[in-house]
């Protein structure tokens, strides 16, 4: 049974800080691991998938990290933004469907 | 431009009523998915579809039903056997490959009055 973490719950930093989120999964034979974005009351945004064969994947200030035999990934958020304020979600896909950490809510202050 | 629409964004149901929520695609994806999101939870896996006319269960499919009549439709139905169906309600799509990349809707926030 696959069981995604992510800690922490929540995160509170000052403008311009450099972030790393932790995601968590007992089951390292993962196909891929994806972190999504999502506002108070939205949707979920996609902002960067790792395949199974990849260490890691950039998209602008976002760098996410896989390391397979350890369980665990990492979201790397650079020069932090209050706009980047958010619950951050990771996720992998298990047969039909994606299990789902519970998220870390982040609050850039300015 | 090509999405997820998810309507009606707010929904407010009496007890012992059934309520239908839509969730139309035209990213031409064959599989569709219903999760829930309750707070400190995360999201649950509610009913999903990888082709037109077959769906299947997923964890907590007790309370709902779905149809998938067309590619691009998938529409929820809590029904009066939901005793707890105050949550949000995300659709999502993707293309049914072995590394699915599922793109998400806006979702629905249903209060039960």
């Amino acid at each position: 049974k696959q069981e995604v973490t992510q800690i922490p719950a929540a995160l509170s930093v000052p403008e311009g800080e450099n972030l790393v989120l932790n995601c968590s999964f007992t089951d390292s034979a993962i196909y891929n691991l994806q972190w999504f974005r999502q506002d108070p009351g939205k949707g979920l945004t996609s902002l960067l998938l790792i395949q199974s064969s990849q260490r890691e994947q950039t998209s602008g200030r976002l760098n996410a990290s896989l390391d397979k035999s350890s369980g665990r990934s990492t979201l790397y958020i650079a020069a932090s933004q209050p706009g980047d304020s958010a619950t951050y979600l990771c996720a992998t896909p298990l047969t039909d469907k994606l299990i789902f950490g519970t998220g870390t809510r982040l609050q850039v202050f300015p | 431009d090509g999405g997820i629409t998810q309507s009606p964004k707010y929904l407010f149901r009496k007890e012992g009523q059934n309520v239908t929520l839509s969730c139309e695609q035209n990213l031409n994806h064959d599989a569709m998915y219903w999760y829930r999101q309750d707070p400190g939870q995360g999201l649950r896996l509610i009913y999903y579809s990888q082709i037109v006319n077959d769906f299947q269960k997923g964890d907590i499919a007790e309370g709902y039903s779905v149809s998938r009549e067309k590619k691009e439709s998938f529409p929820l139905t809590v029904t009066s056997a939901q005793k707890n169906p105050t949550a949000f309600y995300l659709c999502a799509s993707s293309v049914p490959t072995v590394q699915p990349e599922q793109f998400f809707g806006p979702g629905t926030r249903l209060t039960v009055l």
